[in-house]
């Protein structure tokens, strides 16, 4: 099993650009989560999908962030317009219906100058 | 909701010392609590877990963790520590009914062994 894919692993892109950031889940989970991680805030869940409808967006910071997944095994996060305080790393997880254990992708550390 | 606390930011210890991490957590729900590691530059892994059952809760690399619920903690602990522990642990909770099992993490603890 390959586990989480996510890419790009790093992105440093402009304030104000367009950031695309993807992943993969594990074959045959049901459940996605997109986390982001700073030394201010620690690890914050953003939104999580559940058999690909989104469930809870709460944890988005803004109308800047979207996420998508458009099938089982594809989730996107976009920022547009990118700001320097977007700077962290974005964690992808996912999890199988009935179980309790999140499978972390290796994430992508996002710079925006 | 729940909410996480780990107290301490860093320890440091030297190799070969054990070594206690402590958690403790708020809600107003039965729980499920895990703990995570994080080695440098990659993604989180499943130390331990615990559902229910026996509350001392024996996880992968020596790691364990006891679960009180009258003090609402979930401390992890391991009796010797090797320099490859060198990683930042993470205590997250999730209510046991909360759709989707939302995790909410505490702050971390950054675990350095010195030789």
């Amino acid at each position: 099993d390959a586990g989480v894919i996510q890419s790009p692993r790093h992105e440093v892109t402009e304030m104000g650009q367009e950031v695309t950031l993807r992943c993969k889940p594990i074959s045959g989970h049901n459940s996605l989560f997109w986390y982001r991680q700073t030394m201010m805030r620690g690890l914050e869940l953003l939104i999580y999908f559940n058999n690909n409808v989104p469930i809870d967006d709460s944890g988005m910071p803004e109308d800047r962030f979207s996420a998508k997944m458009p099938n089982a095994s594809f989730s996107t996060l976009k920022i547009q317009p990118s700001e320097p305080r977007d700077s962290a790393v974005y964690f992808c997880a996912s999890r199988r219906t009935g179980e309790n254990e999140q499978f972390f992708g290796p994430g992508t550390r996002l710079t925006v100058l | 909701a729940q909410s996480v606390t780990q107290l301490d930011s860093q320890v440091p210890v030297f190799e070969e010392a054990p070594v206690e991490l402590r958690c403790n957590y708020s809600s107003s729900v039965s729980v499920y609590l895990f703990w995570y590691v994080q080695y440098p530059n990659q993604g989180l892994q499943l130390l331990l877990k615990y559902l229910s059952g026996s509350t001392l809760v024996k996880g992968i690399n020596g790691f364990e963790a006891e679960f009180n619920k009258s003090q609402t903690s979930f401390h992890l602990r391991k009796p010797s520590v090797h320099i490859s522990d060198t990683a930042e642990y993470f205590c997250a909770v999730a209510g046991e009914k909360a759709a989707g099992n939302k995790l909410t993490f505490g702050g971390g603890t950054r675990v350095l062994v010195k030789p």
